[in-house]
């Protein structure tokens, strides 16, 4: 088993809409858990970290986290052509390192 | 300037070569990461650092080395490349144990 799984799409959301993406991961001490986006190309950037159970929101977007279903998503409200990136869930566990999934694919469709 | 810089950003070399990728930080982060990304494979972690006596094995880290010269470099060597070593890697850097990590430009390395 994977210690980070995501879907790893493509994943289509028409403009305006809401984008869901999920993340499940193995290690039950977790402690922190990351969104990055990531342009083709281009270096992952920060867009939301979450370290408690419950819902996060900054902007247009919303991390939820679940510890006891070892489960972490991202919402992205109002979808825009420019959100059209990859998505990397990372988390850093017991070990203190940062694993990612796989990223997930996601394009807006104008 | 980036906080985190690597160099080369880009680099093809042919099989068998020694080759050193760099990464240098001023952000005084004590933890810095060595990843390789492949399409389709999302990031994995190769060696990790927390300081400059502690250094770890990632999930990948056969055919790789590492230094850490100093609290703000941190290089990743391939002794002999091989053609599968083809992809882009990152460097990267966080503050404290379960912080976020901020990761340099990349370094596309190709080998021919």
């Amino acid at each position: 088993q994977k210690e980070v799984e995501q879907n790893s799409g493509p994943l289509s959301v028409p403009e305006g809409a809401i984008a869901s993406l999920n993340c499940t991961y193995s290690d039950r001490v977790s402690q922190s858990f990351f969104w990055y986006r990531q342009y083709s190309g281009k270096s992952p950037e920060l867009i939301m970290s979450i370290y408690s159970n419950g819902d996060k929101e900054d902007g247009r977007f919303t991390a939820q986290l679940n510890k006891a279903s070892q489960y972490v998503s991202l919402l992205i409200r109002d979808s825009q052509p420019s959100d059209s990136a990859t998505y990397l869930c990372a988390v850093k566990g017991g070990a203190q390192k940062l694993v990612f999934g796989q990223g997930t694919r996601l394009t807006i469709n104008p | 300037d980036a906080d985190v810089t690597q160099t080369p950003r880009n680099r093809i070399t042919k099989t068998g070569k020694r080759i050193m990728l760099e990464c240098s930080q001023t952000k005084g982060h004590d933890r810095m990461y060595w990843y390789r990304q492949d399409p389709g494979l999302g990031l994995r972690l190769i060696y990790y650092s927390f300081d400059v006596k502690d250094i770890n094995k990632g999930e990948i880290s056969d055919g790789y080395s590492v230094s850490r010269q100093a609290q703000a470099k941190f290089s990743l060597s391939l002794e002999s490349a091989i053609p599968n070593q083809t992809a882009l890697y990152f460097c990267a850097t966080s503050e404290r144990p379960y912080t976020e990590a901020f990761f340099g430009q990349g370094t596309r390395l190709t080998v021919v």
